[in-house]
This record gives C-alpha cells, sequence and structure tokens, in this order.
C-alpha cells in the first residue's frame, strides 16, 4: 500500500513570499489533516478534511494560509504572505475512520524555512 | 480543553535496557484513543503502539508495551531490549473530538537517546 505523500520535502523562501504544499492521501482514506511542527514541539493541528469538505479550522491562521482539497482526493497548503514564524515542517496525514482513526498514516512533511 | 503532557524532555538508555516514556493527558471524553508516534531524523511520524480506552488490557506490539491507568489518566511506553535504532523523538497523542470529528492532540514529546 502506497503511503501519504507530499512535496517538496524541503522549501527555503523569503518572508512576505507565497509558498504551496501537496499532498496525496492513502487511496480510500476520507479524512486528510494537515498539522504544523514547529521546532521542539508535537504536531499541531490546522485544518481537517471529510472528502472535499472542511470540518476543522478552528487553528488555521486564516489571514495568511488557505488550503483545499478539490475532488476529495489530494490537498494544497497555502502560505501567503509568509511570516517567519512559519518556519517548521508542515505534516499531511490521512486515516480511513474519522472516529477511532483506523489507519491513521503521516506523510514525511515538508521542512519550510522562512528568512 | 483537551491536553497532552510529557514530562521528560530527554531521556538516554543503554542499548538492551529497558526504557519507560512517560505521558499523562486530559479529556472529558469517555471513549478515547491514544497512541504513541515515534519521529526519526527523516520526520516521518511512525506510529509504535495505539490503546482503546475501553480495554483495560494494555497494548503490546512486541518489544513495546503500555502501561494505560484510565483513572489516573496516565500512558507510559515501555521498551524493552532497547536498539540503537529506537533513537528518536518519541510523542504521545489522544483523540481529540472538540470538532464534529476526530484528530490528534499531541505532546511536546521525549527524546530518547539509545547509547551503545
Amino acid at each position: 500500500e502506497a503511503g501519504v505523500a507530499q512535496s517538496p520535502r524541503y522549501k527555503i523562501i523569503e518572508k512576505r513570499q507565497s509558498v504551496a504544499f501537496w499532498c496525496n492521501p492513502i487511496s480510500g482514506h476520507a479524512t486528510l489533516y494537515w498539522y504544523q511542527q514547529i521546532l521542539g514541539q508535537g504536531p499541531k493541528l490546522l485544518i481537517q478534511f471529510q472528502n472535499n469538505g472542511v470540518v476543522d479550522d478552528s487553528q488555521l491562521p486564516k489571514d495568511r494560509f488557505s488550503a483545499e482539497r478539490l475532488k476529495g482526493v489530494d490537498s494544497t497548503l497555502k502560505i501567503q504572505p509568509a511570516k517567519l514564524e512559519d518556519s517548521a515542517v508542515y505534516l499531511c496525514a490521512s486515516s480511513l475512520d474519522y472516529r477511532s482513526l483506523l489507519g491513521y498514516t503521516f506523510g514525511s512533511g515538508t521542512r519550510l524555512t522562512v528568512v | 480543553a483537551q491536553t497532552v503532557t510529557q514530562s521528560q524532555p530527554e531521556m538516554s538508555v543503554q542499548e538492551a535496557e529497558t526504557v519507560t516514556l512517560s505521558c499523562t493527558y486530559d479529556t472529558s471524553e469517555n471513549n478515547y484513543y491514544l497512541f504513541w508516534y515515534k519521529q526519526p531524523p527523516s520526520r516521518q511520524m511512525i506510529l509504535v503502539i495505539r490503546q482503546e480506552a475501553y480495554k483495560q488490557q494494555n497494548a503490546t506490539e512486541n518489544r513495546f508495551s503500555v502501561n494505560f491507568q484510565k483513572a489516573a489518566k496516565s500512558f507510559s511506553l515501555k521498551i524493552s531490549d532497547s536498539q540503537l535504532g529506537d533513537t528518536a523523538m518519541y510523542f504521545c497523542a489522544c483523540t481529540n473530538y472538540g470538532g464534529s470529528q476526530g484528530n490528534l492532540i499531541f505532546g511536546k514529546g521525549t527524546k530518547l537517546s539509545v547509547k551503545p
């Protein structure tokens, strides 16, 4: 079974520039999650999709972050404009069942450095 | 609000010995799930073990086992016969149903070093 695919693996941008990350979940997984992991901390949920609908974006800084999951499969997370404090690893995960989180699987993440 | 606390920022253990990582959590849910994840330098979050709160029996996966104390809201991870490949960050997590659907709340992690 193929895992959760993410790209790019690394990205370095200047502050105020924009950046986008892509995620392709495991086939058949209806639920997709984006997490932000700042150095030295555990991952924090940014947004959660069920199919192509948003079910939780309460911790997404909506003035600069946006995400979409067209057609209920792959997803894109965008930051515009980026700030220094956005430097982090952005992890995508997917799961088969939203209650038991059965099959909850993470991608390898994108490390973003804002300079 | 749901919280997960890992009070040991760093730990070390000699190869082949046993080590226990601590985790406490707070939840208002009656039914929930608890996880331990391993994150090596490759950044991939790897599921180590999973516990269903309604099951009294502690989960085990080969050299990994948990001590689940539901009343105390404690969920520690025991690694037996530690191997060099066990060196990594370990994160404890609890399901969060604050929204309409579940996701994970993570602790800050414990950095484990296995020494030869």
